[in-house]
C-alpha cells in the first residue's frame, strides 16, 4: 500500500486550460513537497508546504491537513508546463520522503 | 552558487559489476540524500547522510551502500550489480535537517546488461 497516492497518472490539457493534479496521503506528515521533471530526468522543488497555501507564478499549491489533501493547479497552462508532477510526503512516521507515482502533464498548443 | 553536481552522468555495466556514483551537493549543504527512480517504481529513498554519518536508510539491500566525506560530497555504491539496477540515481541535497527544500542534482543514469 502508497502511503501517498497521486491522481491522474497522466493528463493532457490544451493550452491556457486551467490544470490541477491531486495528492493524497494516509498518514500524518511534516510537510508536502511538489516536484517537476522534465524530460532528461532534472527535478526541480516547486512548492513546499505544512499548510494553507502558496502560490508562485501561475502555480499555486494548497494542502488541507484534516482532509490529509494537497493539490497543485497550473493556471493558463502553456507547452513548457509540460512535465511529470510528483508530490513527495515527509511523514511523521519516518524520517524520510515518500513520493507519489507521478503524473505526466501534456500542454498541447 | 553551484548547483547539486552528479558524475558521471551516464554508466553502463554488466551483471556482477560493482559502481561507484558521485554527488557532489551546494556548498554549505551538510545533508545528502540518494534516490532511485524505475519506470515501474518509480522514486524511491535509499539514503541520507548527514555530516558524515547515515541518518536514514529506506527499504534496499545491502548491495546498496554509501558515505559520505568531510566535505558534504558523497558517493553510493552498488556491488554485484543486477538487470533491475538499471534506474537514473538521484542525489539531492539540503542545508540540514528534513523537511527542508531539497535541491536535486541531475542524476546518474546506470544501465545493467
Amino acid at each position: 500500500k502508497n502511503e501517498v497516492e497521486q491522481s491522474p497518472q497522466n493528463l493532457t490539457a490544451q493550452e491556457g486550460e486551467f490544470i490541477t493534479i491531486n495528492c493524497s496521503y494516509s498518514v500524518g506528515i511534516s510537510a508536502l513537497h511538489w516536484l517537476q521533471q522534465h524530460p532528461g530526468g532534472g527535478i526541480v522543488s516547486l512548492f513546499m508546504l505544512s499548510s494553507g497555501k502558496k502560490k508562485h507564478g501561475r502555480l499555486i499549491a494548497t494542502i488541507n491537513i484534516q482532509e490529509k489533501h494537497s493539490s497543485l493547479h497550473i493556471t493558463a497552462s502553456h507547452p513548457r508546463d509540460s512535465a511529470v508532477y510528483i508530490c513527495a510526503a515527509f511523514l511523521n512516521t519516518g524520517n524520510q520522503f515518500y513520493f507519489g507515482t507521478g503524473t505526466s502533464l501534456t500542454v498541447i498548443p | 552558487k553551484a548547483g547539486v553536481t552528479q558524475t558521471p552522468r551516464y554508466l553502463i555495466k554488466t551483471r556482477g559489476q560493482q559502481v561507484t556514483l558521485s554527488c557532489s551537493p551546494i556548498s554549505g549543504h551538510r545533508s545528502v540524500s540518494w534516490y532511485q527512480q524505475t519506470p515501474g517504481q518509480g522514486l524511491q529513498f535509499l539514503f541520507e547522510y548527514f555530516s558524515e554519518t547515515q541518518r536514514n536508510k529506506g527499504n534496499f539491500p545491502g548491495r546498496f551502500s554509501g558515505r559520505q566525506f568531510s566535505n558534504s560530497r558523497s558517493e553510493m555504491n552498488v556491488s554485484t550489480l543486477e538487470l533491475g539496477d538499471s534506474a537514473l540515481y538521484l542525489c539531492a541535497s539540503r542545508q540540514a535537517n528534513p523537511p527542508d527544500t531539497q535541491y536535486f542534482g541531475p542524476g546518474t543514469r546506470l544501465t545493467v546488461l
